[in-house]
């Protein structure tokens, strides 16, 4: 079973930029999460979708970061402008969770590493 | 929304030895709650979980124990080997995710 799928792994950029991070979730998972994890610190939820729809996004800097997950599988976590303090690694999970249940395993990407100089 | 609080962020043993994770919680609604393992540069992986219906929980050389009332839960490995090492997440669950900071577990040989 191919895994959680995330590109670039690397991006550097310059602040006021802007950068995309692309996630595909494991097939069938209708769960999808993006978190952002600041070195030295545990993962931090900015936004969970269920199917095409938003869970919840009370974590997500609004005003910088914007989110869509389409049809119901891609996702694609935008920043613009980016801020030194964007820095981070950017991780986005899924889950096969049907809305309204607690449990089950979350299943990670490998992660985008951003650089903001 | 939840808070949850991990200690000690870093644990340093030798090879052979227990070692002990605790995790505290503040939603009395969470009754979710996964212990992930995340090796350097790897991604978070799922290694025990336990439901709020469950004392205690199980798998070889890992144990989850959680006391709801108290709103901790804790993970112990036995007989640490070096492949240990990693950092080590706990996270409590009502509605969505959350995370503690993260333990870095180091085995020393």
């Amino acid at each position: 079973e191919a895994g959680v799928a995330q590109s670039p792994r690397y991006k550097i950029i310059e602040k006021r930029q802007s950068v995309a991070f692309w996630c595909n979730p494991i097939s069938g998972h209708a769960t999808l999460y993006w978190y952002q994890q600041i070195l030295g610190q545990g993962p931090k939820l900015l936004i969970q979708f269920q199917n095409n729809g938003v869970v919840d996004d009370s974590q997500l800097p609004k005003d910088r970061f914007s989110a869509e997950r389409l049809k119901g599988v891609d996702s694609t976590l935008k920043i613009q402008p980016a801020k030194l303090e964007d820095s981070a690694v950017y991780l986005c999970a899924s889950s096969l969770v049907p809305r309204g249940s607690v449990t089950g395993e979350l299943f990670f990407g490998e992660g985008s590493r951003l650089t903001v100089l | 929304g939840e808070n949850v609080e991990q200690h000690p962020s870093t644990l340093s043993v030798q090879e052979g030895d227990s070692a002990v994770i605790k995790c505290t919680y503040s939603d009395s609604a969470s009754n979710y709650f996964p212990w992930y393992k995340q090796e350097l540069g790897k991604r978070p992986q799922l290694i025990i979980d336990i439901r709020s219906n469950v004392g205690e929980k199980k798998d070889q050389r890992i144990a989850v124990t959680l006391n709801k009332t108290a709103k901790h839960f804790s993970l112990h490995i036995t007989e640490t080997q070096p492949e240990d090492s990693a950092v080590y997440f706990c996270a409590a669950r009502s509605y969505i995710p959350t995370f503690g900071r993260g333990t870095s577990l180091i085995v020393h040989p």
